[in-house]
């Protein structure tokens, strides 16, 4: 089953914040969220695995609620060169079979 | 330099025509995984493989073969290409951390 992200497309001006959610029916082992720029690959941000914890990277930062089996990803004083497609992945075991969401499109306007 | 590659980029083809499209990783990863992007529908997974001689497929399997003969090289097969195979096609390689290192992509055109 596919997790669901929300919003689909988001438009801020640089320095303003974003937070992207993505949502399972199934109970999860992980979840993982990437970044890609048109015409590019995927490029992966972080994961999150089962437990509940949260992680961050500068001003990019996520948390996992098992329970809700829900993952949100915070950006925040966004810059320009954050915009791009963020995907977020799904495991329900480490056994190597992902699913992802359809895509939430960032835009980050000077 | 660690990477993941694709081969070819850009494929034009015909219906029918047998295809391979190749992917190599220089990261001794265990896993890896074929997907295809399609405009509005995010990536899919078509297949994986956990280690060699080991496959499973992924969301949408149909139409397509892999094979896992060596730890670093995991081709794609279109046995009889069909145009709803046209798409975006990425290979990924799972690291230790199971972060997923994605190829530069294949971008296949069936007519």
């Amino acid at each position: 089953q596919q997790p669901v992200q929300s919003p689909q497309a988001v438009i801020l001006r640089e320095g303003e914040d974003a937070v992207i959610n993505c949502s399972s029916s199934k109970a999860l082992y992980s979840v993982h969220w990437y970044r890609q720029k048109h015409g590019e690959a995927p490029v992966f941000l972080m994961i999150l695995l089962k437990g509940g914890e949260q992680k961050g990277h500068e001003k990019i930062s996520a948390s996992f609620n098992e329970k809700k089996q829900q993952s949100s990803l915070y950006l925040t004083a966004s810059q320009l060169s954050y915009s791009g497609t963020y995907f977020c992945g799904t495991a329900d075991t480490n056994a190597g079979k992902s699913t992802f969401g359809d895509g939430t499109t960032l835009t980050v306007k000077p | 330099e660690a990477q993941v590659t694709q081969n070819p980029r850009y494929l034009i083809t015909v219906t029918g025509k047998k295809l391979t499209v190749t992917c190599s990783q220089n990261m001794n990863h265990e896993y890896m995984s074929w997907y295809r992007q399609d405009p509005g529908l995010g990536l899919r997974q078509i297949y994986y493989s956990m280690n060699v001689e080991v496959t499973d497929k992924g969301d949408v399997p149909e139409g397509y073969k892999v094979s896992r003969k060596e730890k670093r090289n995991f081709p794609l097969i279109l046995e009889s290409p069909s145009p709803n195979q046209t798409s975006l096609y990425f290979c990924a390689s799972t690291g230790g951390g199971y972060e997923q290192f994605f190829g530069p992509g294949t971008r296949l055109t069936v007519l």
